[in-house]
């Protein structure tokens, strides 16, 4: 199986910085890479796909790139309702795998 | 616009089964599939397996083929994810989630059930 680790684990933030965080998979995966935001008591929401074409809806705050193993979620100019946690995930592989989550707080 | 509808939560007891709906609300899930989701307490997302009801195709991840039975009736756009020999560490949140089409399986998870959580507990 393809693995993802996501970095950091978690990170502390205010309004208005610029966030990054990290996914590496263990494998080339192109650029199937998708971005998940999940708040507490919440399901998952697609952020980002296939590395970089925003959700319908989706802030254009939010910024994706990277390919091969390497990727980079951005959120230029954080907002309050952006304090949530962050899953990569690649669908390179149809035995989907998820990164471990980033904490933004 | 889709809806995912999950049934209510459970309480099982260990060694029981668990059996899990999803009903896509307005609509059957068309040639699109269906995944499962699991999110123990506190912890990350783990994806299960996913079928294509109209075609009755599964995958399933390594750690779950044993105990995971994924199966859907196309007609009422129902898919259900059921689980045998529950332990304690199964314990968890469960999601379904839609993804690609059949022809398209690299597409992402785009609309998620709101959860069922399955507590097992003696």
């Amino acid at each position: 199986d393809i693995q993802m680790t996501q970095s950091p684990s978690s990170l502390s933030a205010s309004v208005g910085d610029r966030v990054t965080i990290t996914c590496r998979a263990s494998q080339t995966i192109g650029t199937f890479l998708n971005w998940y935001q999940q708040k507490p008591g919440k399901a998952p929401n697609l952020l980002i796909y296939e590395t970089s074409t925003l959700q319908s809806g989706v802030p254009s705050r939010f910024s994706g790139s990277g390919s091969g193993t390497d990727f980079t979620l951005t959120i230029s100019g954080l907002q309050p309702d952006d304090f949530a946690i962050y899953y990569c995930q690649q669908s390179y592989s149809t035995l989907f795998t998820f990164g471990g989550g980033t904490r933004v707080e | 616009q889709v809806q995912l509808v999950q049934s209510g939560a459970e309480v099982k007891k260990p060694g029981s089964s668990v059996k899990v709906s999803c009903t896509a609300s307005g609509d059957t899930f068309g040639s699109h599939s269906v995944n499962w989701v699991r999110q123990a307490p506190g912890q990350g997302l783990e994806w299960m397996g996913g079928i294509v009801p109209v075609f009755g195709t599964r995958s399933y991840a390594h750690q779950f083929r044993d105990r995971v039975t994924l199966t859907a009736d196309e007609a009422t756009g129902t898919a259900y994810m059921e689980m045998s020999s529950l332990k304690f560490e199964d314990t968890a949140i469960y999601f379904c989630a839609r993804g690609g089409e059949w022809d398209l399986p690299r597409r992402p998870f785009d609309y998620w059930g709101q959860g069922t959580l399955v507590t097992v507990s003696s």
